[in-house]
């Protein structure tokens, strides 16, 4: 399985952006690359997926270095809320019959500082 | 809709008794996941179902720990006897089919908000 790694913690100043950085050197020509983040004392939640291209939405932005050996989750302006463990995973793709394993690590820990 | 339904949100029970969680997924999702969570081990994804049918049960951690899905709206997870070492916060999850490539899984998971087991 394609592994990815992230440091486990980081801290960022409200209201700043946030660079949270993404290492999957063997990742594959079909993988996805999705982050999900989990804030305390909930289930994780969706944030944002790209396979080539970088990648925008109401949350964060996802930036894919062009080998895609790496990747990067930007939030644009970092709030309380956002404190939460992000979590980059790899989603492979086998064939029509099968569903790949969702496999999480341990994620970054990002504490958001006032 | 109501997002993934898990119950119960809290439970105590003493060694040895038989535990079982439950959990509604999102309607017209086609995979259910079953994940557990600790601060040693992190996320692990025990079982997950396709269409109700299991796939993949490799991180069932036991023989006391078993899953079903009865039907596309309801899943449980039971562990008998429970042991100490169980205690967790038990996640489900549902994901639908990829809006993307047809017939390939990389739908978003939707997660419950967990099961707190404590066996004392």
């Amino acid at each position: 399985d394609a592994k990815t790694t992230q440091p486990n913690s980081m801290e960022s100043n409200e209201e700043e952006p946030v660079h949270l950085p993404c290492n999957h050197s063997t990742i594959s020509g079909t993988d996805y690359i999705h982050w999900y983040r989990q804030l305390p004392s909930q289930g994780p939640e969706y944030v944002i997926h790209g396979l080539t291209s970088n990648v925008n939405n109401r949350m964060a932005s996802l930036a894919i270095a062009e080998d895609r050996k790496s990747s990067t989750l930007i939030l644009h302006r970092a709030t309380l809320r956002d404190a939460a463990v992000y979590y980059c995973i790899l989603r492979e793709q086998y064939s029509k019959t099968s569903y790949d394993k969702v496999i999480f690590g341990p994620g970054t820990s990002l504490s958001v500082i006032p | 809709d109501a997002g993934v339904i898990q119950s119960p949100r809290h439970e105590v029970t003493e060694m040895g008794q038989e535990v079982t969680l439950r959990c509604k997924p999102i309607s017209g999702h086609d995979y259910l996941f079953w994940y557990r969570q600790t601060m040693m081990r992190g996320l692990e994804l025990l079982i997950y179902f396709n269409n109700n049918v299991p796939i993949d049960d490799s991180g069932m951690p036991e023989d006391r720990f078993s899953a079903k899905m009865p039907n596309a709206s309801f899943s449980t997870l039971k562990i008998q006897p429970s042991e100490p070492r169980d205690s967790a916060v038990y996640f489900c999850a549902s994901s639908p089919r990829d809006r993307g490539l047809a017939g390939v899984g990389t739908g978003e998971l939707f997660f419950g908000e967990g099961s707190r087991l404590t066996v004392l």
